[in-house]
């Protein structure tokens, strides 16, 4: 089976732009999630989706959110970017058991 | 709230044992989690253990769980260049995925030759 895969792998944007990424899941998996990694805060729990509703959302501001579509893709957006949200975007997926297998992440820099 | 702690750095010799601690706080986690990750790299599953279990053994890799002191470690055997990364511990809190993993903040192990 294909692993998790996201795109794109690296992303470079200025402040004020908006970004959206993107995640497929591992083939079957329905439950989609998605953290941010950065060197101060480590990783941190953004949202969680499942057939194509989001069951969690962690402590991030509305800037930041996400979506799933019926194929268990799913695309995260980040509005009114900020020099605060370069980070690595984590997308995991789950057969909907609580083990997550992480897709290889995106690397945003706001410059 | 929750939190994970683990110390921020390991260095063990080539062929030694390393013996990665890790403290956590929820009670009612259901899986605990070792993740890798090297350089430039996403998060790869280790191995996890389901906290009614003391132990799992998955061939080079040891989990031990004493739930009594909120402690998990992973002890890799005869540790390699390869092993060289970070590894991270992580609880699923209030026994739901869909709460998000919490993690620690990775501890670096180093490979001395």
């Amino acid at each position: 089976k294909a692993g998790v895969t996201q795109t794109p792998r690296y992303l470079i944007k200025t402040r004020g732009q908006q970004v959206t990424l993107s995640c497929s899941p591992i083939s079957g998996h329905r439950s989609v999630s998605w953290y941010q990694q950065t060197p101060g805060q480590g990783l941190q729990f953004l949202f969680e989706y499942f057939s194509e509703t989001q069951r969690n959302k962690g402590n991030f501001p509305g800037r930041f959110s996400g979506r799933q579509f019926s194929n268990s893709r799913s695309e995260m957006n980040v509005s009114t970017l900020e020099l605060g949200d370069s980070a690595l975007y984590l997308c995991a997926s789950s057969p909907g058991t609580d083990t997550q297998y992480f897709g290889p992440g995106t690397r945003l820099t706001v410059l | 709230g929750e939190d994970v702690e683990q110390s921020l750095f390991l260095s063990v010799r080539e062929g030694d044992s390393s013996v990665i601690n890790c403290t956590y706080t929820d009670s009612s986690s259901t899986y605990l989690y070792w993740y890798k990750q090297e350089p430039g790299a996403g998060l790869q599953l280790l191995t996890y253990i389901f906290s009614n279990m003391d132990m799992k053994q998955d061939q080079r890799l040891t989990v031990l769980l004493n739930k009594k002191d909120k402690h998990l470690s992973l002890r890799i055997a005869d540790t390699q260049t390869g092993d060289s990364a970070i590894y991270f511990c992580a609880e699923t809190p209030r026994g739901g995925g869909a709460d998000g993993l919490t993690f620690g903040k990775g501890t670096h192990l180093i490979i001395q030759p």
